[in-house]
């Protein structure tokens, strides 16, 4: 079982630049989240989604863009990268009979110069 | 402003030995905590939860124990094994999480190594 995904494992962007972090599950959970983990910070939630076409902002969203078109996939948009946003990225779901659990994505490391 | 703490960024603990780490909130809102384990270049992965209708849980070698008066929790790991070396974050909900809740809020986490 796959279970949540994410693509790509490490990126360096420059400031300005922009790109799409990858998220897909195949547990058919209507529940998907972006959390970005800093040192001493913890875990703070950026944007999440209760099913196809639903999105809400988490603790943190400024800067980031999501879009929710499939149950699948939930990816993260950073439009203009800034050093700020150097961080781990986790996408995580949950859904079904272990509604408590959240599943995480492995991570993507974020580097911004 | 943190509304979930883990003050203690690391602990040492010798292998056998009971680990305890302490987590403490703020929102008195929070009704459902859960613990989460993390080893490195993996994502966090489910531990442990309980609701604030109780003041214990246990699973195995892991309990947690909550203090709803003081705002504090806390993980009991009895006897502590190194693969139990991780970083372990604390996590809260308002509104019942286990219900549908959107949002859980995680603590700095905290650096656990088991000594052989």
């Amino acid at each position: 079982n796959a279970g949540v995904t994410q693509t790509p494992k490490f990126q360096v962007l420059k400031t300005g630049q922009s790109m799409t972090l990858q998220c897909a599950q195949d547990m058919n959970h209507e529940y998907m989240s972006w959390y970005r983990q800093d040192p001493g910070m913890g875990l703070r939630l950026i944007h999440y989604s209760v099913g196809a076409g639903i999105t809400d902002q988490g603790e943190v969203p400024n800067g980031y863009n999501v879009s929710r078109s499939t149950t699948e996939d939930f990816p993260l948009r950073l439009l203009s990268a800034a050093p700020s946003q150097t961080s781990v990225y986790f996408c995580a779901s949950r859904g079904g009979s272990s509604n408590e659990k959240l599943f995480f994505g492995s991570g993507t490391q974020l580097s911004v110069l | 402003d943190q509304q979930v703490k883990q003050n203690s960024p690391s602990l040492s603990v010798q292998e056998g030995r009971i680990s305890i780490l302490n987590c403490d909130y703020t929102n008195s809102m929070f009704d459902y905590f859960l613990w989460y384990k993390k080893y490195p270049a993996e994502g966090p992965t489910f531990l442990i939860s309980i609701s604030s209708i109780k003041d214990k849980n246990e699973d195995g070698r892991f309990t947690v124990f909550l203090n709803k008066s003081a705002k504090h929790l806390s993980l009991h790991i009895v006897p502590s094994q190194p693969g139990d070396s991780a970083v372990y974050f604390c996590a809260a909900s308002a509104l019942s999480w286990a219900q549908g809740a959107q949002k859980l809020v995680f603590g700095q986490g905290t650096r656990l190594t088991i000594n052989p």
